[in-house]
């Protein structure tokens, strides 16, 4: 079966330091991978996603960056955390497909940020 | 661009009532129409889909029904318990590789 996971499950920085959130996924190959933002009591904000490696399409300019070093690696990262980076990161999966159509995805467990 | 309306943004309901809550979607692709239920600090996690050959689904005391021509989906939670409290998100995705969530409903079951 397939996990995914995620890791820190919180963590608490200042702002001007540097971020980086992992999220790996198990028992699949290939997956499009995807990381959103919630605020709280918010939706969810598609922050970047990628369907292979190497191939990472953002979808809010901002000061975060991601990247795919591996086929089930998926990393966020910043160079310097705002205030406003406060909130819930959620790293999701679905399988690889020609669209989403049909595709469910599968959230992990979630990290809290908290930038102070 | 596309966009998923989600209503109310909170519902409270007595137990044992039933809760519905409605979304619209704005892209004529969408085929698939997903709902996901949030507990407090955890991920979402899919409850219910829907796809666009079908009009009606029913898992237990949860279904879902769509309206193509109005570009409506709506999820029915019957017999509600305490445990349906959580926010619910329901979704349509985009036609590439993007879904679409809409922004939440928090359903509060008051026992």
């Amino acid at each position: 079966s397939q996990t995914i996971h995620q890791w820190p499950a919180t963590l608490v920085q200042p702002v001007g330091s540097p971020l980086s959130l992992e999220c790996t996924v198990e028992g699949t190959s290939n997956p499009n991978l995807y990381w959103y933002r919630q605020a709280a009591g918010r939706g969810l904000q598609l922050l970047f996603y990628s369907i292979g490696i190497d191939q990472i399409s953002s979808e809010v300019p901002q000061n975060l960056s991601a990247s795919r070093p591996q086929d089930r690696q998926f990393i966020l990262s910043s160079k310097k955390l705002l205030l406003s980076d406060s909130g819930f990161y959620l790293c999701a999966w679905s399988l690889s497909r020609s669209s989403s159509s049909y595709n469910e995805q599968f959230f992990g467990p979630g990290t809290r940020l908290t930038v102070l | 661009g596309e966009n998923v309306e989600q209503h109310p943004s909170t519902l409270s309901v007595q137990e044992g009532d039933s809760a519905v809550i409605k979304c619209t979607y704005s892209d004529s692709a969408s085929n698939y129409f997903p709902w996901y239920k949030q507990e407090l600090g955890k991920g979402p996690q899919l409850i219910i889909d829907i796809r666009s050959n079908v009009g009606e689904k029913k898992d237990q005391r949860i279904a879902v029904t769509l309206n193509k021509t109005a570009k409506h989906f709506s999820l029915h939670i019957t017999e509600t318990q305490p445990e349906d409290s959580a926010v619910y998100f329901c979704a349509a995705p985009t036609g590439g590789f993007k879904t679409i969530f809409g922004a939440g409903t928090r359903l509060f079951v008051k026992a």
